[in-house]
């Protein structure tokens, strides 16, 4: 079974909007740490905004917000005032169990393509 | 400024000829370090997890013997591709942990190898 389930292969957004990219995990590990990261066409991986599964409040990172939902099993990325410059793949991720050294477990990705 | 680097960025050989690809993690010692492979338009999968003075452990399905991993020292993960075909073709990305509170995983800037 998926892990991570991205089910938006695209999403288009005018510049300047908010956009909601969907994200829903998969665990039975009650510690885990859901991860969004953006790679651009060069192909660097870019981390974007982490929620730990203990962690009460949403996570934000300037203007990346994670809607994190437990009991749905869902930790969709919310990017408010779109840039074009925000136009690349999204890939949202999960770590089971609290040691580091375990792997990360990515999504299928999302491409958003911003409009002007 | 990155704290993983990855070399060769690019790669072009021919079929049968072996290919390395170095990860060097900068100013931190990373005593694991993980390799995925990202074929185009898809996600990044988990090839194996790289330990510094032991045996790599490979993910199901993964050749151990193709792609051989050597983890010698704290800051130096190298893969080898051995005997390399067309199929072969891929971006090849390391990771390794950073941060302690969040474990987040920094990415090297991958390399895109071809197999000619």
């Amino acid at each position: 079974a998926q892990k991570i389930t991205q089910t938006q292969p695209g999403m288009f957004v005018q510049e300047k909007e908010a956009v909601t990219l969907d994200c829903t995990y998969d665990t039975s590990d009650p510690s885990y740490g859901l991860f969004w990261y953006k790679q651009p066409s060069s192909g660097e991986m870019i981390f974007l905004i982490y929620q730990g599964s203990y962690d009460q409040q949403n996570a934000t990172e300037g203007r990346y917000s994670l809607n994190f939902q437990k009991a749905r099993k869902s930790a969709n990325l919310v990017i408010s005032a779109s840039q074009l410059g925000d136009s690349a793949m999204y890939f949202c991720a999960m770590r089971e169990g609290r040691s580091g050294n375990t792997p990360l477990v990515f999504g299928k990705g999302t491409r958003l393509s911003v409009i002007a | 400024g990155a704290v993983v680097s990855q070399h060769p960025s690019w790669v072009i050989c021919k079929s049968g000829t072996s290919v390395k690809i170095e990860c060097r993690s900068l100013d931190f010692q990373a005593t694991t370090m993980f390799w995925y492979r990202q074929f185009p338009k898809q996600s990044l999968m988990l090839m194996a997890t790289s330990n510094e003075g032991s045996k790599a452990t490979y993910e199901q399905g993964v050749e151990k013997d193709k792609f051989l991993i050597n983890h010698a020292s704290l800051t130096l993960s190298t893969l080898t591709v051995t005997s390399a075909h067309p199929e072969d073709s891929s971006f090849y990305i390391c990771s390794a942990r950073v941060q302690m509170n969040t474990g987040e995983l920094f990415f090297g800037e991958g390399s895109r190898l071809t197999v000619l």
